[in-house]
């Protein structure tokens, strides 16, 4: 059974700090992975998806990575600012089932 | 719609009762989720909508809950003789397909008192 782990569970940064959250999988055998913002009483906005075949994904100040075979992505952000202030969750697709999610890592980005 | 939308936003019941939520999912996409956030919790997959196949209900946690969608649009999750424990935000998701980007609602926060 697929499982995702987040670390930390929360984080807390001064703005401008350029930052890395983690995930982890424990079975490489995935179709793609997909990082979401999700903001207080939201729902879940896509930032980045990396297929299985890829090794990073960029977009703005935000740059997803993938090591499949060590069951690891990142996510770095850029240049933080409170604005970047939300829960950050990754998701792995095993392929024809749903997403799996991992818990997500609380980030502020203090002024 | 420009978004998938879910109504109603929040809901308050009182334990024993049964709801519905609604969920409007974006033209065009032929698969649909739902999920439910408990606080403190990550996402729990309940059950997934592709096109004309049968759902994928594996995620149902009791047979209180049960969902359709209707003309391959519209989808209802419904929750009968609802327990404190229902209580959580309940996620809608559509996608172009499977293994596409999913597209998130806000959500319908239900609280069972």
């Amino acid at each position: 059974k697929q499982e995702v782990t987040q670390i930390p569970a929360a984080l807390s940064v001064p703005e401008g700090e350029n930052l890395v959250l983690n995930c982890s999988f424990t079975d490489s055998a995935i179709y793609n992975l997909q990082w979401f913002r999700q903001d207080p009483g939201k729902g879940l906005t896509s930032l980045l998806l990396i297929q299985s075949s890829q090794r990073e994904q960029t977009s703005g100040r935000l740059n997803a990575s993938l090591d499949k075979s060590s069951g690891r992505s990142t996510l770095y952000i850029a240049a933080s600012q409170p604005g970047d202030s939300a829960t950050y969750l990754c998701a792995v697709d095993p392929g024809n089932t749903p997403l799996v999610f991992g818990k997500g890592t609380r980030l502020s980005v203090i002024a | 719609g420009a978004g998938v939308s879910q109504s109603p936003s929040n809901k308050v019941t009182e334990k024993g009762k049964d709801v519905e939520l609604r969920c409007d999912p974006i033209s065009g996409h032929t698969a649909l989720y739902w999920y439910r956030q408990s606080l403190g919790q990550g996402l729990e997959f309940l059950i997934y909508f592709q096109g004309n196949s049968a759902p994928d209900k594996s995620g149902l946690p009791s047979d209180r809950f049960s969902a359709e969608r209707t003309g391959g649009s519209v989808s209802t999750l419904t929750i009968q003789r609802t327990q404190q424990e229902d209580s959580a935000v309940y996620l809608c998701a559509s996608s172009r397909g499977l293994d596409e980007k999913l597209f998130f609602g806000s959500g319908t926060q239900l609280s069972v008192l």
